[in-house]
């Protein structure tokens, strides 16, 4: 079982639509959270940092947390085709083991016009 | 500009040759990464490095070697043991909790 697994999709949804995207981990040392939106061949560019269970927010994104339940969300209000990307969750120990990211799969969004 | 320089952008490799994939970086981080993606999957770590001098196996090192001898550069070497190279591969470097990542190299094996 891979310790951070993600709906690949593809997610097609019409534009202005409210887009849910969602990870699961299995791993309870994870305590920083990050959504990642990649382009096609580009390198991925960093959306939402979060440490906290709870929810973050900035513009149009919303990101989510829930340590107890070990999942976390992505929130897109207003989407618009420009979104349309693959989006990565990725996450790290807190403690001062391995700080490099464990990613999710990815999940394919295309929104249309 | 601040960033994470990758080249070259594309490489072809042969069936046995060595190839190195260069990553620098001018944002003074102290912790860079290599990782590997291939078509519709995550990203899995290849090699890190902390600090200069000083790197770290990821989950699927095997046929990869990288070197730190500078804090602005982290090389990594593609060998032939590497029985699957054809991939995209992203170097990333950090501060704090967050990681920055450069425009990849894609490697073709032909």
């Amino acid at each position: 079982q891979k310790e951070v697994e993600q709906d690949p999709g593809p997610l097609s949804v019409p534009e202005g639509a409210i887009v849910s995207l969602n990870c699961t981990y299995s791993n309870s040392a994870f305590q920083y959270f990050m959504w990642y939106r990649q382009y096609s061949r580009k390198g991925p560019e960093l959306l939402m940092y979060t440490y906290s269970s709870g929810n973050k927010e900035d513009g149009r994104f919303t990101a989510q947390v829930d340590k107890s339940s070990k999942y976390i969300s992505l929130f897109i209000r207003d989407s618009q085709p420009s979104d349309s990307a693959t989006y990565l969750c990725a996450m790290r120990r807190g403690d001062t083991g391995r700080r490099a990211l464990t990613f999710g799969s990815g999940t394919r969004l295309q929104v249309q016009p | 500009d601040g960033g994470i320089t990758q080249s070259p952008k594309y490489l072809f490799r042969k069936e046995g040759q060595n190839v190195t994939l260069s990553c620098e970086q001018n944002l003074n981080h102290d912790a860079m990464y290599w990782y590997r993606q291939d078509p519709g999957q995550g990203l899995r770590l290849i090699y890190y490095s902390q600090i200069v001098n000083d790197f770290q196996k990821g989950d699927i090192a095997e046929g990869y070697s990288v070197s730190r001898e500078k804090k602005e550069s982290f090389p990594l070497t593609v060998t032939s043991a590497q029985k699957n190279p054809t991939a995209f591969y992203l170097c990333a470097s950090s501060t704090g909790n967050t990681i920055y990542f450069g425009e990849g190299s894609w490697l073709t094996v032909v």
